[in-house]
């Protein structure tokens, strides 16, 4: 079965500063996408980054990366020059094409975002 | 842009109730999916449809039933309400084309169901 593991359930950072949002994962299957997700407080789900398992290069979108680490099964969430506006929750999904559910995503239990001025 | 567009937004239900929540995308995508999200367990998939006319159960379908009745359409019953079915539930679209894909899934903005 598929997992979807975030250890911070709450995270602080400085405006302007970067932060690091942990993602690990499980499968034993060799293709499979991570995906990033922020929810703000009004609640809508946002797609932020896509990884995929054979892409040679860590995903970059503006100011969101990922940072895959393949054999360590993590993809953590980087965001670069932290603005108020990112304080959210930030949700890490696993889509494994082979599994029972072919097109479901597995999410994880979420990151609380906290931008300090 | 509508995208995904959720029905009702907010809802109040007495326990026994029966209710129907309607989402509707306009992207033209194939899959369509239903979660509810519960506080500190992320989102868990209800039901989803991989196109027209056909629906499968996803890892918490009981108490629940979907019909996808067009391409555009796809809802949720709940025909027998229990405060535990109390949550927030968000449909969702995918273009996908079967198989490996990174299309990400498009949201609706959700819909807040309190079960009384």
């Amino acid at each position: 079965a598929q997992k979807i593991t975030q250890t911070q359930p709450g995270m602080f950072v400085q405006e302007k500063e970067a932060v690091t949002l942990d993602c690990t994962y499980d499968t034993s299957d060799p293709s499979y996408g991570l995906f990033w997700y922020k929810q703000p407080s009004s609640g809508e789900m946002i797609f932020l980054i896509y990884q995929g398992s054979y892409d040679q290069q860590n995903a970059t979108e503006g100011r969101y990366s990922l940072n895959f680490q393949k054999a360590r099964k993590s993809a953590n969430l980087v965001i670069s020059a932290s603005q108020l506006g990112d304080s959210a929750m930030y949700f890490c999904a696993m889509r494994d094409p082979f599994s029972g559910s072919a097109r479901q995503l597995t999410f994880g239990s979420g990151t609380q975002l906290t931008v300090l001025p | 842009n509508a995208g995904v567009t959720q029905t009702p937004k907010f809802q109040v239900l007495k326990t026994g109730q029966s209710m129907t929540l309607q989402c509707a995308q306009d992207m033209n995508h194939n899959s369509m999916y239903w979660y509810r999200q519960d506080p500190g367990m992320g989102l868990r998939l209800i039901y989803y449809s991989a196109s027209e006319g056909t629906t499968d159960k996803g890892e918490v379908p009981n108490g629940y039933n979907v019909s996808r009745l067009n391409k555009r359409e796809f809802s949720l019953r709940l025909e027998s309400a229990a405060p535990s079915q109390t949550s927030v539930y968000f449909c969702a679209s995918n273009l996908d084309s079967g198989g490996y894909s990174n299309q990400p899934q498009h949201f609706g903005d959700g819909t807040r169901l309190s079960i009384l």
